[in-house]
């Protein structure tokens, strides 16, 4: 089980809005550590989209979007278009490991 | 432009050595940490540990110190991984990565190196 935590799967049509939850606790998003999110489109490298919580690199598309709550954190993706389809990961420094860990992982489907 | 370049795929027996390796161009390789990151056949991913290439300073994730080693050599801008003695269970595909340290983010990736592991 991750220390952070992803649905396994999320889906939606063209032109939705859908949002990829990642929960963690008081030793890594909770303590204030930063929450960075990743694209990994089938078959390649995974690619940085989102990171500070909610800062896009540049050439990331709008469309995506981050937040942080609590111990908690969201990705946004709005407008959805076929070429979303990929597995998205956050990821964060624990302090009880001393070392960064990803989410699980999130497969979004679009339908 | 910023380019990590990685090994070729590689077919080990278990007990085998093996030592896959990342170059990394168009930025000065000595100032960045590199990181890999494991990802097992259909699994997530694995953040397995960082070095600093200007110095050698290494961290090691807990699930992965000891059975693993980090090392780079700068004078060649190239990072390493290597294992003593593979077991099945190492079969991946491995992943460096530029790692931001202040802000602990992986902002440019290789293309990854699949080690496949069996008798």
């Amino acid at each position: 089980q991750s220390v952070l935590t992803q649905p396994p799967s999320v889906s939606g049509a063209p032109g939705q809005r859908v949002t990829i939850s990642c929960t963690g606790s008081s030793s890594n998003i909770g303590a204030g550590y930063d929450v960075h999110w990743y694209q990994q489109l089938p078959g390649t490298a995974p690619k940085l989209l989102i990171y500070g919580n909610s800062n896009r690199p540049s050439g990331v598309p709008d469309r995506f979007s981050g937040s942080k709550s609590g111990t908690s954190a969201s990705l946004a993706i709005t407008g959805l278009q076929a070429e979303d389809e990929a597995d998205y990961y956050c990821q964060s420094y624990d302090s009880s490991l001393s070392g960064s860990k990803f989410g699980g992982g999130t497969k979004l489907t679009v339908l | 432009e910023v380019q990590l370049v990685q090994s070729g795929a590689e077919v080990k027996k278990p007990g085998e050595s093996l030592k896959i390796s990342c170059k990394g161009s168009g930025y000065s390789f000595t100032s960045y940490w590199i990181g890999w990151v494991r990802q097992m056949p259909g699994k997530g991913l694995e953040w397995m540990g960082i070095i600093y290439p200007g110095d050698s300073d290494t961290r090691y994730s807990p699930s992965f110190q000891g059975q693993v080693t980090i090392s780079a050599d700068k004078s060649i801008s190239t990072a390493y991984l290597q294992w003593s003695s593979l077991k099945a269970s190492d079969t991946a595909m491995y992943y460096c990565a530029r790692h931001l340290g202040a802000a602990r983010i992986f902002d440019y990736w290789g293309q990854g190196t699949l080690v496949t592991v069996s008798s």
